[in-house]
């Protein structure tokens, strides 16, 4: 059963243009969501996150919103770069002790120069 | 400050054999995992240690062990290499094991078992 669904696996954009990536939760117990991107041939590294206290939040070209009742978040990158071109995995967690994450399968991002 | 580091960078294993991939972190963070990555699976956890002379089983356990040799060091360890290992292992430290600290990847070790 998949807690963390990123239902699409890919998408392409053009620079300058709007990405917007997806991720949907099943668990309700879940209440702090993170986003990692990962290049190829690397690891996984911190992108943003946002707690179920907050509806935004933003870092420079980077802003995750939440719909708690929707059990949905989305990751908005503007303007896109190729640079930005990368795997993208959505993860989630409940708090206290032992709040292990649960990963999405991953977006992978295109952007075309 | 080297962050997370993992060898070996690459192995191949024949069925059978045994192999140990080793982690360290020199953040002082105090919880470390194990993850492995397959197509279209995205990261499922191995086993994790909150804390040191702690670890305890994720989402697919078997056939690995692990060892928290030191605050520093997290070792997984194959005794019996199976094709259904073929993966990427990504080991990860954070400051305490709640989703509110950030994880910190190495850059994974490609395992292939033959």
């Amino acid at each position: 059963d998949q807690q963390v669904k990123q239902n699409s696996p890919s998408l392409s954009v053009q620079e300058g243009r709007i990405s917007i990536l997806n991720c949907d939760y099943t668990n309700s117990m879940f209440d702090y969501f993170l986003w990692y991107k990962k290049y190829p041939a690397e690891g996984p590294t911190f992108l943003i996150s946002i707690s179920s206290i907050k509806d935004k939040n933003e870092d420079g070209r980077f802003t995750v919103f939440l719909n708690k009742s929707a059990k949905h978040l989305s990751l908005h990158i503007v303007p896109s770069q190729p640079g930005d071109s990368a795997v993208y995995f959505c993860a989630a967690s409940p708090t206290g002790a032992n709040s292990k994450l649960t990963f999405g399968k991953g977006i992978t991002l295109s952007v075309r120069p | 400050n080297a962050g997370v580091t993992q060898t070996p960078k690459f192995q191949v294993l024949k069925t059978g054999q045994s192999m140990t991939l080793q982690c360290a972190q020199d953040m002082n963070h105090n919880s470390m995992y194990w993850y492995r990555q397959d197509p279209g699976m995205g990261l499922r956890l191995i086993y994790y240690s909150a804390s040191e002379g702690t670890t305890d089983k994720g989402e697919v356990p078997n056939g690995y062990n692990v060892s928290r040799l030191n605050k520093r060091e997290f070792s997984l360890r194959l005794e019996s290499a199976a094709p259904s290992q073929t993966s990427v292992y990504f080991c990860a430290s954070s400051w305490l094991e709640t989703g509110f600290y950030e994880q910190y990847f190495g850059p994974g070790t490609r395992l292939t078992v033959t």
